[in-house]
């Protein structure tokens, strides 16, 4: 298994381009998020899915799009980079139950320059 | 403003020494996990606690849940090269939104 994929790993973009990370998983899981990871600041979760179809923000989700089409696919659109995002962005899975979040299982990262 | 405070922020010590990793928050969690992150890879899971008062051993790791499920703690026993990385909390607020904290960094000199 795959297990949680992100492309690209590196991107860097100009400030007022727009863009799409991609994060697919082959568990089955019903839960989706969008982290991203800055110095001193662990994870700060941006947007999360509990199933296809259903979407809520998370701490930081101004200047972010995303959707939940499929249980496998949930992209993460940057509507215009700005310098603030640059970052390095995890997305995770997870299925639910029992007390809603299990183990969050993590996609390499996907690093992102924003000039 | 970070929901959930880790303490301390960094962390330098000898093989062999002990050392507790401390998470706080103001809000209460149903459960709280802890993960570890090495670099340029995703965090993983080391353990879940539920209930409070939950104390769980992961070998030379021992991590607490406290009574009012407002924070836990991370205690590592002799320490060793191996344990060097990331370690963040992460707690399941009653919106049933998990949230990490800001994350210690531990390194362990040989």
């Amino acid at each position: 298994n795959a297990g949680v994929t992100q492309t690209p790993k590196f991107q860097v973009l100009k400030t007022g381009q727009s863009m799409t990370l991609q994060c697919a998983q082959d568990m089955n899981h019903e839960y989706m998020s969008w982290y991203r990871q800055d110095p001193g600041m662990g994870l700060r979760l941006i947007h999360y899915s509990v199933g296809a179809g259903i979407t809520d923000q998370g701490e930081v989700p101004n200047g972010y799009n995303v959707s939940r089409s499929t249980t496998e696919d949930f992209p993460l659109r940057l509507l215009s980079a700005a310098p603030s995002q640059t970052s390095v962005y995890f997305c995770a899975s997870s299925r639910s139950g029992g007390y809603g979040w299990h183990e969050q299982y993590f996609g390499p990262g996907t690093r992102l320059t924003v000039t | 403003t970070q929901l959930l405070e880790q303490s301390p922020q960094f962390l330098s010590i000898q093989e062999g020494e002990n050392l507790t990793v401390y998470c706080n928050s103001s809000s209460v969690f149903s459960s709280l996990q802890w993960y570890r992150q090495e670099p340029g890879e995703g965090p993983v899971l080391l353990v879940t606690v539920v209930t409070g008062g939950e104390v769980k051993k992961l070998k030379r790791l021992t991590f607490q849940f406290g009574d009012a499920r407002k924070d836990s703690s991370l205690h590592i026993t002799a320490a060793q090269p191996g344990d060097t990385g990331l370690y963040l909390c992460a707690g399941v607020m009653s919106t049933n939104k998990l949230i990490f904290g800001t994350g210690t960094l531990l390194a362990v000199q040989p």
